[in-house]
């Protein structure tokens, strides 16, 4: 079965911080694609990036990266600098392989970032 | 814009009742979903359609159903079978059902019950 965790339920920052989120998965298929959502206080989840299984490329994005090591399972999200409009709950998220279309996300990290 | 509205943002049903969570979007989408979001477990998939009057039930089905008469609107009703209703629920939607492409979300309904 397909499974992701964060094990991070919260996580509190000051503004300028560098803070790391975690995202560990688990899957037997060889083929799937990963992704991140930001969920801002208003509720809607906004997509962040998506990576399959076969591009390991770092990837940076202003003061966001990401970082996708097949050999951990993991898929671990950076912002540099924090900003307090980074303050969201942040939701990992694995598709594809025997799960097909269905997106499997995991619990999510609520950060906090104080000015 | 294009995007997602969902209707009413906050909604109070009384036990036994029924309600129906509005979802529409303009974005010429072919995939539509429902999630259920409870704190700290994530988003549980409830329904999708892939077509007009298709659609298939979730992880999370039960107490729940749903109808597809046009490709833009995707209403959900909790029904009196839900034992615990009192929820964030969140319609999404995608260009197509594939793996790899990603959903857009509205901004969701929390729904009490009281």
């Amino acid at each position: 079965a397909q499974k992701v965790t964060q094990a991070q339920t919260e996580i509190s920052v000051v503004e300028k911080e560098d803070v790391t989120l975690d995202c560990v998965y688990e899957t037997r298929d060889t083929t799937y694609y990963l992704f991140w959502y930001k969920q801002p206080p208003s509720g809607e989840l906004v997509f962040l990036i998506r990576r399959n299984s076969f591009d390991e490329q770092n990837e940076i994005s202003g003061r966001y990266s990401w970082n996708f090591q097949k050999s951990t399972s993991s898929f671990n999200f950076t912002i540099t600098a924090s900003q307090v409009v980074d303050s969201a709950v942040y939701f990992c998220a694995l598709s594809g392989g025997t799960g097909g279309f269905k997106t499997i996300f995991g619990a999510g990290t609520r950060l906090f970032v104080k000015a | 814009d294009g995007g997602i509205t969902q209707s009413p943002k906050y909604l109070f049903r009384k036990e036994g009742q029924n309600v129906t969570l509005s979802c529409e979007q303009n974005l010429n989408h072919d995939a539509m979903y429902w999630y259920r979001q409870d704190p700290g477990q994530g988003l549980r998939l409830i329904y999708y359609s892939q077509i007009v009057n298709d659609f298939q039930k979730g992880d999370i089905a039960e107490g729940y159903s749903v109808s597809r008469e046009k490709k833009e609107s995707f209403p959900l009703t909790v029904t009196s079978a839900q034992k615990n209703p009192t929820a964030f629920y969140l319609c999404a939607s995608s260009i197509r059902r594939r793996p790899n492409t990603e959903a857009f979300f509205g901004q969701g309904t929390r729904l009490t019950v009281v």
